[in-house]
């Protein structure tokens, strides 16, 4: 079945310093990638998406970009700040014979410090 | 590594009669728990936030009285859908929170309403 795989947590930082968050998925088909982002008390943020191969995602000054031929949709951003401590999944959804679906990574945590 | 089984994973159900959710923490206990809902072409859209012991906070535009949450332990929430209606198919999918630990998401539940 399909499955997202990403690196494991927890990550610190120091403000300003650049971050990567890999992500690699298995699916069938194409389906669409996700980033979404979890501060703490509140429920999941869509952060940016890709639905085919070779889009990129960015907002917030995070980017991701959606790579087929490796199976990965890896977030970067350039200058972290404490503010974008969070935990961040990585997602993918696509449409079967049943319906829409979305498969979750396990999560990365992010800690950033001043 | 904490497991969250949710069932049913897919439901077909005759308009005018409820659904339950069940989202179950297996090996850890759950002090919140999230509840999300996928709307056509759209990412995940936070329905509602539960503690256990107390009453669940909707987010706004949830009807509580259609989507009623309950988090009667620290290791089972259910969501119901009652009076099901066409318009409420979706994807449904719950999170769970291990406080200090994260968050592990179920496996969905794709609800057919005809």
């Amino acid at each position: 079945g399909d499955s997202v795989t990403q690196m494991e947590g927890p990550v610190t930082l120091s403000e300003e310093a650049f971050l990567t968050i890999n992500c690699t998925y298995t699916a069938t088909g194409y389906p669409s990638l996700f980033w979404y982002v979890q501060y703490p008390g509140e429920g999941l943020q869509l952060l940016l998406k890709a639905t085919k191969a070779d889009d990129k995602g960015s907002n917030k000054g995070f980017e991701a970009t959606y790579r087929k031929e490796t199976t990965s949709f890896h977030l970067e951003k350039g200058s972290v700040q404490v503010s974008d401590s969070a935990v961040y999944f990585c997602a993918l959804s696509h449409r079967d014979n049943y319906g829409q679906n979305f498969v979750f990574g396990p999560g990365t945590r992010l800690s950033v410090l001043p | 590594g904490a497991v969250v089984s949710q069932h049913p994973s897919r439901v077909i159900c005759k308009s005018g009669t409820s659904v339950k959710i069940e989202c179950r923490s297996l090996d850890f206990q759950a002090t919140t728990m999230f509840w999300y809902r996928q709307f056509p072409k759209q990412s995940l859209m936070l329905m509602a936030t539960s503690n256990e012991g107390s009453k669940a906070t909707y987010e706004q535009g949830v009807e509580k009285d259609k989507f009623l949450i309950n988090h009667a332990s620290l290791t089972l929430s259910t969501l119901t859908v009652t009076s099901a209606h066409p318009e409420d198919s979706s994807f449904y999918i719950c999170s769970a929170e291990r406080r200090d630990h994260g968050y592990t998401f179920g496996s969905g539940t794709r609800l057919t309403v005809v």
